[in-house]
């Protein structure tokens, strides 16, 4: 059973507005998430995390929003690039017992000039 | 500075031959990782290995098996490859000590199996 939904398969956003990709998870002892990049024929590339003790977490155009009582998560990129097109996807995992990540299957962003 | 490198990148079998799939990470990583990812899935965890001489079966170990052959090499053997073994795998690592980082991955190996 997937513990970890990325409900949209794809988005499309205009150069310059912003994007905003969700995921949600069902397993209410995760504690640290993680979001990840890939493009065609490359390995997945971290991209940006956030541990539960926080609600919200920034790294230049990125950020991520965390909200536990819902148990979502979301990403927003601002502004967004032609360069973002990219496969993302959420990741989460349970640090005191967990041995590896947790992914949702993905959503393909494609951003347009 | 290469990170985790696998090879080959791709591999054409046909129905019960064996391969073995090479991953490599030149980063003093304790913990390495061995996903699949097939069209619209995420990652699925096949085997792991938490430190050197240790591995674990993840999610779908069926028809694999690993060796961690030393701190650096983590390598995954299809015995008999069969059809649904066709997917794109991809060999990861992190440093250990806490699950709280990021996994780097390698690029990726595409096996298809006719």
């Amino acid at each position: 059973d997937q513990q970890v939904k990325q409900n949209s398969p794809s988005l499309s956003v205009q150069e310059g507005r912003i994007s905003i990709l969700n995921c949600d998870y069902t397993n209410s002892m995760f504690d640290y998430f993680l979001w990840y990049k890939k493009y065609p024929a490359e390995g997945p590339t971290f991209l940006i995390s956030i541990s539960s003790i926080k609600d919200k977490n920034e790294d230049g155009r990125f950020t991520v929003f965390l909200n536990k009582s819902a148990k979502h998560l979301s990403l927003h990129i601002v502004p967004s690039q032609p360069g973002d097109s990219a496969v993302y996807f959420c990741a989460a995992i349970e640090t005191l017992s967990g041995y590896a990540l947790n992914f949702g299957k993905g959503t393909s962003l494609l951003v347009t000039p | 500075n290469a990170g985790v490198t696998q090879t080959p990148k791709f591999q054409v079998l046909k129905t019960g031959q064996s391969m073995t799939l090479q991953c490599a990470q030149d980063m003093n990583h304790n913990s390495m990782y061995w996903y699949r990812q097939d069209p619209g899935m995420g990652l699925r965890l096949i085997y792991y290995s938490a430190s050197e001489g240790t591995t674990d079966k993840g999610e779908v170990p069926n028809g694999y098996n690993v060796s961690r052959l030393n701190k650096r090499e983590f390598s995954l053997r299809l015995e008999s490859a069969a059809p649904s073994q066709t997917s794109v795998y991809f060999c990861a690592s992190i440093r250990g000590g806490g699950s709280n980082q990021p996994q780097h991955f390698g690029d990726g190996t595409r096996l298809s199996i006719l």
